[in-house]
């Protein structure tokens, strides 16, 4: 069955940096797009990412432009989130999840998240 | 611009039904949706695609409890005979050229 399971979460500075990664298996990494989307204290999801099945093409929320940086390794079946210049308004929880195609834009399978604090 | 609007919030009793909506922004009332169940702290988990003729597919072992329909520019979920563990956040969500990913607000799902 398909998992995802994200990592990398924590406690970090305004202006840190910080990693996240999603570890993928139950189906053809290779085969499909794969997103970040968020969620802020006890608010709604808001997407962040995607990147497309062939790693070609990578696209950002106007919030996150220029900060965030979606990568993926097919030799470890995992999908990253390199977050830099971080700032309070980032605090939430980091989901990854599962196009239903190549670049279908549906969502369909999701992990359980790492929370993300940002907070001096 | 593609907007979704949920109602905030929704109850009904145990082994009751209830309904609830998703509202397209104009100009918008063509596209497909997707639902999503979110329980409390859990990630969210994919419950059918819903087009604009009703038409739904629900995901991997989505009873048959849950049902979708649309008239225009609405699009609803249906809930048969509640269960507690259908207490929970429901979010839709669509998609478009750009590309762009759009999540409505969420409606909370108390079950009485």
């Amino acid at each position: 069955q398909v998992q995802l399971v994200e990592s990398g979460g924590g406690v970090v500075q305004p202006g840190g940096s910080l990693r996240l990664s999603c570890a993928a298996s139950g189906f053809t990494f290779s085969s499909y797009g794969m997103h970040w989307v968020r969620q802020a204290p006890g608010r709604g999801l808001e997407w962040v990412a995607l990147i497309s099945y062939d790693g070609s093409k990578q696209y950002y929320a106007d919030s996150v432009k220029g900060r965030l940086t979606i990568s993926r390794d097919y030799s470890k079946n995992s999908v990253f989130l390199q977050m830099n210049s971080l700032r309070a308004e980032d605090t939430a929880v980091y989901y990854c999840a599962k196009d239903q195609g190549q670049y279908q834009l549906l969502l369909d399978y999701w992990g359980q998240g790492t929370l993300v604090t940002v907070s001096s | 611009q593609l907007v979704l609007t949920q109602s905030p919030s929704a109850s009904a009793s145990l082994g009751a039904s209830v309904n609830l909506t998703c509202t397209l922004s104009s100009g918008h009332s063509i596209y497909d949706i997707a639902w999503l169940q979110q329980q409390p702290q859990k990630g969210p988990r994919y419950l059918m695609r819903l087009n604009s003729d009703g038409r739904h597919i629900k995901g991997d072992g989505i009873p048959d409890r849950f049902s979708g329909s649309s008239s225009g520019a609405e699009r609803y979920l249906a809930i048969s005979s509640l269960q507690s563990d259908d207490e929970a956040d429901y979010y839709c969500h669509t998609w478009g050229t750009g590309p762009r990913v759009v999540f409505g607000g969420g409606t909370r799902l108390t079950v009485l």
